[in-house]
């Protein structure tokens, strides 16, 4: 079955501290991949995307994602998180030839002093 | 820009009645999506409209649930007939014909009491 798993459903690290969310995929084909940002009683916000090329893809916030075809993942990292950057992550992909956004789960994101 | 607009923000209803609820796209913005978000199910895809022409509604419950977009700067989700279980946020999100990025609104929250 198509899916889109984000294993961690929460995460805590320090302020200062790196981050890495995963999230893995299982399609047919490559999909398109994204990385959205949803604040509390916002609406989502989009971090980055990889459509193809250079596997390293930067966003915005200091945020980059590393796209491995070999591992169907999608892993999102930051050197130094701040206390700002907590929040609901979630990893979304579509196909190439449709339209629709499918997410993943989402991970809780805290940043703790 | 003010962004993609829903209304209201909160609606509570009883059990059995009706909830309309509203999404201004983007200006200029061609494809309108629904999703759904709960806490158990995570963000399901609703339903999907391309110059206001239905393309895809395969997320829509079969019963009470319907989505129209009369015109270019607005679309609405009906349900009929609430239940409980239809309580969620529900987001509405746009793009341009080029679909190199859906924004999102902030979300309509129903309850059903």
């Amino acid at each position: 079955a198509q899916s889109v798993t984000q294993p961690d459903a929460r995460v805590t690290v320090s302020e200062g501290a790196s981050l890495q969310l995963r999230c893995k995929y299982s399609y047919s084909a490559t999909p398109y991949l994204f990385w959205y940002v949803q604040y509390p009683r916002q609406g989502l916000q989009l971090l980055l995307k990889y459509y193809s090329g250079d596997p390293v893809v930067q966003g915005v916030n200091g945020f980059e994602a590393e796209f491995s075809k070999s591992n169907s993942s999608f892993h999102l990292r930051k050197a130094s998180v701040h206390w700002s950057d907590s929040a609901v992550y979630f990893c979304a992909v579509r196909m190439p030839n449709y339209n629709v956004l499918y997410f993943g789960s989402g991970t809780k994101l805290t940043v703790e002093p | 820009n003010a962004g993609v607009i829903q209304t209201p923000r909160h609606k509570v209803t009883g059990k059995g009645q009706e909830a309309t609820l509203w999404c201004e796209p983007i200006s200029g913005h061609s494809a309108v999506f629904w999703y759904r978000q709960t806490i158990v199910q995570g963000l399901e895809f609703l339903t999907y409209f391309r110059n206001q022409a239905p393309i895809d509604d395969s997320g829509m419950p079969k019963e009470r649930f319907s989505a129209q977009m009369p015109n270019q700067s607005h679309s609405t989700l009906k349900i009929q007939s609430t239940q409980p279980q239809d309580s969620a946020v529900y987001l509405c999100a746009s793009s341009s014909p080029g679909f190199t990025e859906v924004f999102f609104g902030k979300g309509t929250r129903l309850t059903v009491v």
